[in-house]
């Protein structure tokens, strides 16, 4: 089991340009959550979605980011017109289909700068 | 929603001593409390947890109590180590699985 990958690791983009971070779970995990971390701060919840599905987006800014998790392929966090204010860490994790709360294994983040 | 606050935000130990890091949360319908350790650039990773049906959990150095009926819990490191220097987060989740994180605290271990 590969763990949570996310890519890409770094990202660079202009402002008003649009950024993608995928997010691929762990192998049997339905349950994916996005986090932005920014420098010396904590891991603020952006939103929850299982396949298909966003489940809590109350984290997620209104304007210009979206979030989705197809039935096939990755997690997306898009984020549209980017301001210098996007630069962060984001943080992808992803947790099995199991009853309860289970344990959230995280990807090791994509860093993204807005130039 | 949940409110999970941490303190404190920064703690610096001589090696060999403990360390303690406090957490409360709001929401009573939260049941599930893990640790993450997260080191310069690197991802948070799960170092102990705790459900609400259980007091105190020990793993080695580490422990974790809970105090469900006053919201709170703690992180244990005892007989600190250089290596365990690192921010430390904690979270509280209900059966919904969303994750609420405390703000962080940066431990420092002095050799």
């Amino acid at each position: 089991n590969a763990g949570v990958m996310q890519n890409p690791r770094h990202l660079v983009r202009r402002r008003g340009q649009e950024a993608r971070l995928r997010c691929s779970p762990m192998k049997g995990h339905s349950h994916v959550y996005w986090y932005r971390q920014l420098p010396e701060e904590g891991l603020k919840f952006m939103v929850y979605l299982q396949k298909e599905n966003i489940i809590d987006e109350s984290g997620m800014p209104k304007e210009r980011f979206s979030a989705e998790f197809p039935k096939e392929g990755p997690s997306i966090l898009r984020i549209q017109q980017v301001v210098r204010g996007d630069s962060a860490a984001y943080f992808c994790a992803s947790s099995p289909d199991r009853g309860g709360n289970t344990e959230a294994f995280f990807g090791q983040g994509t860093r993204l700068t807005v130039v | 929603g949940e409110n999970v606050e941490q303190h404190p935000s920064t703690l610096s130990v001589q090696e060999g001593d403990s360390a303690v890091i406090k957490c409360t949360y709001s929401d009573s319908a939260s049941n599930y409390f893990p640790w993450y350790k997260q080191e310069l650039g690197k991802r948070p990773q799960l170092i102990i947890d705790i459900r609400s049906n259980v007091g105190e959990k020990k793993d080695q150095r580490i422990a974790v109590t809970l105090n469900k009926t006053a919201k709170h819990f703690s992180l244990h490191i005892t007989e600190t180590q250089p290596e365990d220097s690192a921010v430390y987060f904690c979270a509280a989740a209900s059966n919904f699985n969303k994750f609420y994180f405390g703000s962080g605290t940066k431990l420092n271990v002095k050799p």
